[in-house]
């Protein structure tokens, strides 16, 4: 299976302050990249698919990029409904597998 | 609007079995492969399984393989998880999730239902 590896596990950042989020893959995935959030006590929220394209109502805030093995989600500014945790998900291959995450937190 | 609500979950004995069921509403089910996703409490998220729109293939994490069976049933809108031979391991809380149209990402998700095998 292809393994996901996110860094940092814990970024602190303030309010207004941009964030930068990397993941790598074991092995190419070419675009087929997905980044998820998920704030705390809720369901998972697609944010990025295809390594670079904004899922429906996701603020242009966010974008990803990427390609092969080495992908970044960056947040512009960041707001208060922004800090939670943020997953990497491969599906070029199965099975489909997750990054453990990184938390964004207040600094 | 797109509505995915999970049931089923709850205590259950090491090497017992349960099933989940998802109640999917606010689109054409039939037309979206669908997904359970899971996860430990405070810890990543962990995909199972995943079956085609026409239930005619699935996919299983191999941790789950030979265990348990995803279904679904297009004429009632809903999918299902079969669980047997369930263990600590699999205390979880469980997703289901549409799958977005031409990728293999997931573009709705339920609020989960959390199975807890436990003595």
């Amino acid at each position: 299976e292809i393994v996901m590896t996110q860094s940092p596990a814990t970024l602190s950042v303030s309010p207004g302050e941009r964030a930068t989020l990397s993941c790598r893959a074991g092995q190419s995935v070419s675009s087929s990249l997905a980044w998820y959030q998920q704030r705390s006590g809720q369901a998972p929220r697609l944010l990025i698919y295809g390594a670079s394209t904004r899922a429906a109502g996701i603020p242009a805030r966010f974008s990803g990029s990427g390609s092969g093995r080495e992908f970044t989600l960056s947040i512009s500014s960041l707001q208060s409904e922004d800090f939670a945790v943020y997953y990497c998900q491969q599906y070029k291959n199965w099975p489909r597998t997750f990054g453990l995450g990184t938390k964004v937190e207040i600094k | 609007e797109v509505q995915l609500l999970e049931s089923g979950g709850g205590l259950v004995q090491p090497a017992g079995s349960l099933r989940l069921s998802c109640a999917a509403s606010g689109f054409t089910f039939s037309s979206f492969a669908m997904t359970w996703v899971r996860q430990a409490p405070g810890k990543g998220l962990d995909w199972v399984s995943s079956i085609s729109d026409s239930g005619s293939a699935t996919f299983y994490a191999d941790s789950v393989k030979g265990r348990f069976i995803i279904s679904r049933d297009n004429s009632k809108n809903t999918l299902s998880l079969q669980m047997n031979s369930l263990g600590a391991e699999d205390t979880a809380f469980y997703y289901c999730a549409r799958d977005l149209r031409g990728s293999g990402t997931c573009d709705y998700w339920g609020q989960g239902t959390l199975v807890t095998v436990s003595s």
